[in-house]
């Protein structure tokens, strides 16, 4: 499968300060991103989609404000968490969407902990 | 929610023995996939099965799919250790927004 590599791994802040995850696409260009949260012991809930060139699409219930996503090239997108806070702190995955079909390509994941 | 529903939610098995997992969800579907996650990584396609397959094979993986029931079932022939972590299934509307709705998960366990 594709290769989808999230920097950083982990992130350890303060509450208030915003944290930055990348999420690369290295073997294709991706038009279509997709940000989940997954907390302890839960499934992976979907937060927006990234689209390249556009505005993101967020699900019901995501502070669009808080979460902003940014899809400025082919191979980048970034989830920045404004103004983090404790209730904040899961695990935060992106997938991208393969140019033909509808299998997705799940980066490793970032652990974002917020004191 | 249309989050589906897996069962079980956990599963111990012993090294060998064949392990089945199975996923309900709730709206049409195109496709249903799925994953495989070990602790604290990402997630790993395993294998997709389309709206109108009733079963799909790929190794030691056996996946059947029924529209009917809006079910599905991951079986893993002489499992091994390195078999465990959690297993997730995936589906995307028929409506075709590709967007993904994941079930809520088997943690299985392979016990050597």
């Amino acid at each position: 499968g594709a290769v989808v590599s999230q920097h950083p791994s982990r992130v350890i802040c303060k509450s208030g300060t915003s944290v930055k995850i990348e999420c690369r696409s290295l073997d294709f260009q991706a038009t279509t991103m997709f940000w989940y949260r997954q907390f302890p012991k839960q499934s992976l809930m979907l937060m927006a989609t990234s689209n390249e060139g556009s505005k993101a699409t967020y699900e019901q219930g995501v502070e669009k404000d808080k979460f902003l996503i940014n899809h400025a090239s082919l191979t980048l997108s970034t989830l920045t968490v404004t103004s983090a806070h404790p209730e904040d702190s899961s695990f935060y995955i992106c997938s991208e969407l393969a140019p033909l079909g509808n299998e997705q390509f799940f980066g490793p994941g970032t652990r974002l902990t917020v004191l | 929610s249309q989050q589906g529903e897996e069962d079980p939610q956990a599963l111990s098995i012993q090294e060998g023995e064949n392990a089945t997992m199975n996923c309900s969800y709730k709206t049409s579907i195109n496709n249903l996939q799925w994953y495989r996650q070990n602790s604290g990584r990402g997630l790993v396609h395993l294998i997709l099965i389309r709206s109108n397959e009733r079963e799909k094979h790929s190794g030691r993986l056996r996946v059947t799919l029924d529209t009917s029931k809006k079910s599905s079932s991951l079986l893993i022939t002489a499992s091994r250790a390195a078999d465990t972590a959690s297993y997730f299934c995936a589906t995307d509307a028929s409506f075709g927004n590709e967007k993904l709705t994941f079930g809520t998960g088997t943690r299985l366990t392979i016990i050597p």
